[in-house]
């Protein structure tokens, strides 16, 4: 059964860069049809994404954070991790790691099969705070 | 950017009976959509992709609906352990990126 577990700072300076890393178990992060991601929410907020990444390396990343994202692989490791750059109090949340295979299902609009590569095995989050 | 709007963001609903959360995408997503719940201090479950497909294990009564902009998630007999707050999230196709809405608390009573 595939786990994943963040782990990193809990605190984070102003201005610094939030460091965590997710570590799977339970199966190989080596899975072409696998997606590794991030997804945050702030304190009684709502779910924000952040960005996917395949073993391969192939990356995407929501818009608004694009420019101060990063998300990289480890295959000796099994883990992936992101990188968030000058964080300001905005920044804190509950970061999580998820994973998602590709799911087939029957668009009925296209009438054709599509794939979702959703998020179907999350870890249990860990909450980042950002003060000096 | 796609924006996703679900209404209402509480509803009030007594065990036993029917739920019907709406959410509306402000440019067509296709089928593209999903929802997820989540618990108090648990991380989000994925009910529901494609608009309509439940995911593994996912019990019957949480069914959806929808395309274009506007979806909907029934839970119909509500369980005790139904309530919570769900969110929509629209995807692309490739390469694959989300956009989740506000959320609506589900809450009984």
């Amino acid at each position: 059964q595939l786990q994943l577990q963040e782990s990193g700072p809990g605190l984070v300076k102003p201005s610094e860069t939030l460091s965590l890393t997710c570590t799977v178990s339970g199966g190989s992060i080596n899975s072409d049809s696998s997606y590794w991601g991030w997804i945050r929410q702030p304190p009684g907020k709502g779910l924000e994404w952040i960005g996917n990444i395949h073993y391969s390396g192939s990356t995407s990343y929501n818009p608004s954070l694009k420019s101060r994202v990063t998300i990289s692989v480890d295959t000796s490791k099994n883990q992936f991790s992101l990188k968030l750059s000058s964080v300001t109090a905005a920044d804190a949340a509950v970061y999580y790691c998820a994973s998602g295979g590709k799911l087939r299902y029957f668009d009925t609009e296209r009438r054709d099969y599509y794939y979702y590569h959703g998020m179907d095995v999350w870890g249990q989050g860990t909450t980042v705070t950002v003060s000096s | 950017d796609i924006v996703m709007t679900q209404s209402p963001v509480t509803l009030s609903v007594s065990p036993g009976d029917r739920a019907t959360l709406s959410c509306r995408a402000s440019q067509s997503v296709i089928s593209n959509l999903a929802w997820y719940q989540q618990k108090p201090g648990q991380a989000p479950r994925l009910l529901i992709y494609g608009a309509s497909t439940r995911a593994t294990g996912i019990p019957a009564r949480f069914s959806g609906s929808g395309s274009g902009t506007e979806f909907t998630l029934t839970i119909s007999s509500l369980q005790s352990e139904d309530f919570a707050v769900y969110y929509c999230q629209q995807y692309n196709d490739w390469p694959p990126m989300y956009t989740f809405g506000q959320g609506t608390k589900l809450e009984i009573k």
